[in-house]
C-alpha cells in the first residue's frame, strides 16, 4: 500500500516562494506512475497544479506554469512542488497523490494547510 | 483551462438514488473516456470512486456508477446511505498532458 505525506512550513509571507516535499512509502517513485499536486482553496474545489515522473519530465497547470517547480528526489523516494510569488489566493490545503496513465489519483496524501499571509 | 462545471450541491433521502453531472467541452469530456469521480469527506484524503468514465475500483460499492454523454459525465449513487454524505468531484483529461477538476458537489443525504 502506496503512502504519502506532505510536510513544509504552514505560515509563507507574501511575495515569498512556498515549498513542499512529499515522502513516498510502500513503493518506488520509479514505478510506472506520475506524481501529483493538487490543492484546495477554503470553501473551494480541488485544483490540479501538476505533476512530475521518476524521469523528471512534467506537466503543469497553465494557469501557474510561470510559477511552479517539481522535482523528485529518486534517493529519497519523495518529490517536491515549489510556487513562487504567492498571494493569499495561493492559500490552500495542498495533496500529493499518485496518478496512474489512465488518469486514476489512486492514492493521496492526508493534505497540507498552507497559509499566505504576513 | 477551465473548471468542469457541477451543481454545487445535490441532496437525496436514505434509500433513494442521486445523479451527479459534469460538464465540460469537447476538448476534455467530450474528447477522452478519462473521467475519475472522488468522494472527499472533509479532512481525508480524497476516495478513487469511478475510473475511466464508468470503471469501479475494487472495493467501491456497486451503488456507485459512471456514465457519459458527450461533454456531459454523470454519477450515479443508487440506495442512498448516510455514509454517502460528503464531497464529489469528476476529473476529466484537458490534452497536452494536463487534468481539470469539477469544481465540486457536496452530497447531504437528508
Amino acid at each position: 500500500q502506496v503512502q504519502l505525506q506532505e510536510s513544509g512550513p504552514g505560515l509563507v509571507k507574501p511575495s515569498g516562494t512556498l515549498s513542499l516535499t512529499c515522502a513516498v512509502s510502500g513503493g518506488s517513485i520509479s514505478s510506472s506512475s506520475w506524481w501529483i499536486w493538487v490543492r484546495q482553496p477554503p470553501g473551494k474545489g480541488l485544483e490540479w497544479i501538476g505533476e512530475i515522473y521518476h524521469s523528471g519530465s512534467t506537466n503543469y497547470n497553465p494557469s501557474l506554469n510561470s510559477r511552479v517547480t517539481m522535482s523528485v528526489d529518486k534517493s529519497m523516494n519523495q518529490f517536491s512542488l515549489k510556487l513562487s510569488t504567492v498571494s493569499a489566493a495561493d492559500t490552500a490545503v495542498y495533496y500529493c497523490a499518485r496518478r496512474s496513465a489512465a488518469g486514476t489519483i489512486d492514492f493521496w496524501g492526508q493534505g497540507t494547510l498552507v497559509t499566505v499571509s504576513s | 483551462q477551465s473548471a468542469l462545471t457541477q451543481p454545487a450541491s445535490v441532496s437525496g433521502s436514505p434509500g433513494q438514488s442521486i445523479t451527479i453531472s459534469c460538464t465540460g467541452t469537447s476538448s476534455d469530456v467530450g474528447s477522452y473516456n478519462l473521467v475519475s469521480w472522488y468522494q472527499h469527506h472533509p479532512g481525508k484524503a480524497p476516495k478513487l470512486m469511478i475510473y475511466e468514465g464508468s470503471k469501479r475500483p475494487s472495493g467501491v460499492s456497486s451503488r456507485f456508477s459512471g456514465s457519459k454523454s458527450a461533454n456531459t459525465a454523470s454519477l450515479k449513487i443508487s440506495g442512498l446511505q448516510a455514509e454517502d454524505e460528503a464531497d464529489y468531484y469528476c476529473c476529466s483529461y484537458a490534452g497536452s498532458s494536463t487534468w481539470v477538476f469539477g469544481g465540486g458537489t457536496k452530497l447531504t443525504v437528508l
